[in-house]
């Protein structure tokens, strides 16, 4: 149980254009996803918070109106890069998580490779 | 904020010896402590946690050490195998009944040696 798929698992994209990714908990209703973004040997770094519903909180220095964060329903979330450039190019890495046993552990997607040439 | 520095950068170690990797964290609210793996290309495996009601917990070859009072707490592999070569992140967060944000550590780079 609790796995979570993520899709596309790569993706290639032109600077200037938008790229979704989506983010699906497949055998859990996710009330929360944390959308992450990891550069070549270094750690995962939080995003934003999304939860069912509402609006998604975004940490520090990260653009809400460049990476728009929708969680429609309690198994899906997505992640758009708008406009993109070079600079955006990482690994992004969902989690999702589900109320278990009172304490709420994050199970993660395989991660997405956004290359913008 | 809450901070979880982790050491070693690298470790390696042959086939069949113990590893270890330390973090430490600056929270001390922080009550929920997972370890992950990650191998390459691929996201974050969850390979045991502890909450800070207990110090020590075990699962098979692997376990994990809390010490509350020194904020520290510590991954233990014994037997390596080839297999446990990976990168692993520590992290810390604060569980109050919700959805809450975890700290990574820096990574530790695990090779198995043969």
């Amino acid at each position: 149980g609790a796995v979570v798929s993520q899709h596309p698992s790569r993706v290639i994209c032109k600077s200037g254009t938008s790229v979704k990714i989506e983010c699906r908990s497949l055998d859990f209703q996710a009330t929360t996803m944390f959308w992450y973004r990891q550069f070549p040997k270094q750690s995962l770094m939080l995003m934003a918070t999304s939860n069912e519903g509402s609006k998604a909180t975004y940490e520090q220095g990260v653009e809400k109106d460049k990476f728009l964060i929708n969680h429609a329903s309690l198994t899906l979330s997505t992640l758009t890069v708008t406009s993109a450039h070079p600079e955006d190019s990482s690994f992004y890495i969902c989690s999702a998580s589900h109320r278990g046993q009172g304490v709420n552990e994050q199970f993660f997607g395989p991660g997405t490779r956004l290359t913008v040439l | 904020g809450e901070n979880v520095e982790q050491h070693p950068s690298t470790l390696s170690v042959q086939e069949g010896d113990s590893a270890v990797i330390k973090c430490t964290y600056s929270d001390s609210a922080s009550n929920y402590f997972p370890w992950y793996k990650q191998e390459l290309g691929k996201g974050p495996q969850l390979i045991i946690d502890i909450r800070s009601n207990v110090g020590e917990k075990k699962d098979q070859r692997i376990a994990v050490t809390l010490n509350k009072t020194a904020k520290h707490f510590s991954l233990h592999i014994t037997e390596t195998q080839p297999e446990d070569s990976a990168v692993y992140f520590c992290a810390a967060a604060i569980n109050t009944g919700t959805a809450s944000k975890l700290t990574f550590g820096t990574g530790t780079r695990l090779q198995v040696m043969l």
